[in-house]
């Protein structure tokens, strides 16, 4: 069955490491998030692609970058990881049904920036 | 900018109680609404859209643009029905805008 899925689930690392959040869907979908949620925002955009080559700072992007080489994949990178950035993150991606776009959404990743 | 309130963190009610989740929004132009719902150690999940007009699981939700709110209702609260709620906006780009959540606890 096709699915989006995220690894590692669940990470703890060091204030100043670089980590990568990888992302994967099967569907075949051009459209890609990344979100962050933390108690008492909800989930807020990180850096979304509309498709290979293409990508866009979102709402709380300073400290991440993506990049997109295929379709399946649209990894985060946090280039040097601080305590503000301990989170759950979540992958979408989206397509354009009948009954108009959604948005489906990976598993999350538990990330601790110790 | 557009913005999605969510006014209440948390929610209980007890089983068969009516339910209301309120949510409000700013965006000047024609926006499209939606409720995701997120239960325990699962993912975030698509629950209703405004534009298809649709009952999920026995909720529903009117986009009242004069009062710019989009309130998910259901009559009968059922315990299965504990979760988190978002709202979500989408503007015209096809990232969403999501309020900070309501915790909905029903009670047996």
């Amino acid at each position: 069955d096709a699915e989006i899925t995220q690894s590692p689930r669940h990470k703890i690392t060091e204030t100043g490491r670089q980590v990568t959040l990888a992302c994967h869907q099967t569907w075949n979908h051009n459209n890609m998030f990344w979100y962050r949620q933390d108690l008492g925002h909800g989930l807020r955009l990180i850096h979304y692609s509309y498709g290979v080559q293409d990508t866009n700072k979102g709402e709380v992007s300073d400290g991440y970058s993506v990049s997109r080489s295929n379709t399946e994949d649209l990894p985060l990178t946090l280039e040097s990881a601080a305590s503000s950035q301990t989170s759950v993150y979540f992958c979408a991606s989206s397509d354009l049904g009948l009954a108009g776009e959604t948005q489906y959404f990976g598993p999350g990743t538990r990330l601790t920036v110790l | 900018a557009q913005r999605v309130t969510q006014p209440e963190k948390l929610l209980s009610v007890f089983k068969g109680a009516p339910v209301e989740l309120k949510c409000n929004y700013s965006y000047s132009g024609s926006p499209e609404l939606f409720w995701y719902v997120q239960y325990s150690r699962q993912r975030l999940q698509l629950l209703l859209r405004h534009i298809s007009r649709e009952s999920i699981k026995g909720f529903t939700a009117d986009l009242n643009k004069g009062e710019t709110s989009f309130h998910l209702k259901k009559p009968f609260a059922q315990e299965e029905d504990s979760a988190m709620y978002y709202c979500a906006l989408r503007t015209g780009r096809r990232a969403l805008t999501f309020g900070s959540g309501t915790r909905l606890q029903v009670q047996p």
